[in-house]
């Protein structure tokens, strides 16, 4: 089980968009429709922005989208703002029958 | 409103045990599998342990394998994290998240604030 792999940061500008890439393995993000990505603000606890590759909970912005591509997961963000500095963690499903999240991806909006 | 409350964390040396708890408001808590998640301070997320909606699902990290038990009580709307052999690397923030409706591994819709778990000497 060892953390999906994530850049350690990435920045834009208000306005712009952004990806965040999260590489695994065919044991996990290749082989599961369950990946999800989270956001979490400082001192705060995560919250889900994505589940099962690119569906949105109800309240999250259209801003966030999600997509799979083999062993690879990624979420853009379009539309930065301000709010949206914070660390993002992806998440998947295993063939252990577990879960694993990514390393975390400081997002700085310049 | 789901509300996930955890409690039972503390300090605690290395080697002992403690029970984590997690009570669960706002929703049909038995249509839902849980979720502990850890956070270490100033690091990431880590999963820990996850149990299906009538437990006959259960997953572990590795890391805490064959030390922590994952339990739930419906009637009781509560979930459990038993650690045994506590070690210092154990030490975190200990979350309390509640899965996707029948979903197991799906994802972590709603989190609690978190219990704090310090192991040392």
């Amino acid at each position: 089980q060892s953390a999906l792999t994530q850049p350690a940061s990435v920045s834009g500008s208000p306005g712009q968009s952004i990806t965040i890439s999260c590489t695994g393995t065919s044991s996990d993000v290749g082989g599961s429709n369950y990946v999800s990505w989270y956001q979490q603000h400082p001192g705060k606890a995560p919250k889900l922005l994505i589940y099962d590759v690119s569906n949105r909970p109800s309240g999250v912005s259209d801003r966030f989208s999600g997509s799979k591509s083999d062993n690879t997961a990624s979420l853009t963000i379009s539309g930065l703002q301000a709010d949206d500095e914070a660390d993002y963690y992806c998440c998947s499903y295993t063939s252990s029958s577990a879960l694993v999240f990514g390393t975390g991806t400081e997002l700085t909006v310049l | 409103e789901v509300q996930l409350v955890e409690s039972g964390g503390g300090l605690v040396q290395p080697g002992r045990s403690l029970r984590l708890s997690c009570a669960a408001s706002g929703f049909n808590f038995e249509d839902y599998g849980m979720h502990w998640v850890r956070q270490a301070p100033g690091k990431g997320l880590e999963w820990v342990s996850g149990i299906s909606w009538k437990s006959g699902n259960i997953g572990y990290a590795d890391s805490v394998k064959g030390r922590f038990t994952i339990s739930r009580d419906n009637a009781k709307n509560s979930v459990y994290l038993q650690m045994n052999s506590l070690r210092v690397e154990d030490t975190a923030l200990y979350y309390c998240a509640k899965g996707q409706r029948f979903a197991l591994w799906s994802a972590a819709g709603d989190w609690g604030q978190g219990t704090l778990v310090t192991v040392s000497s």
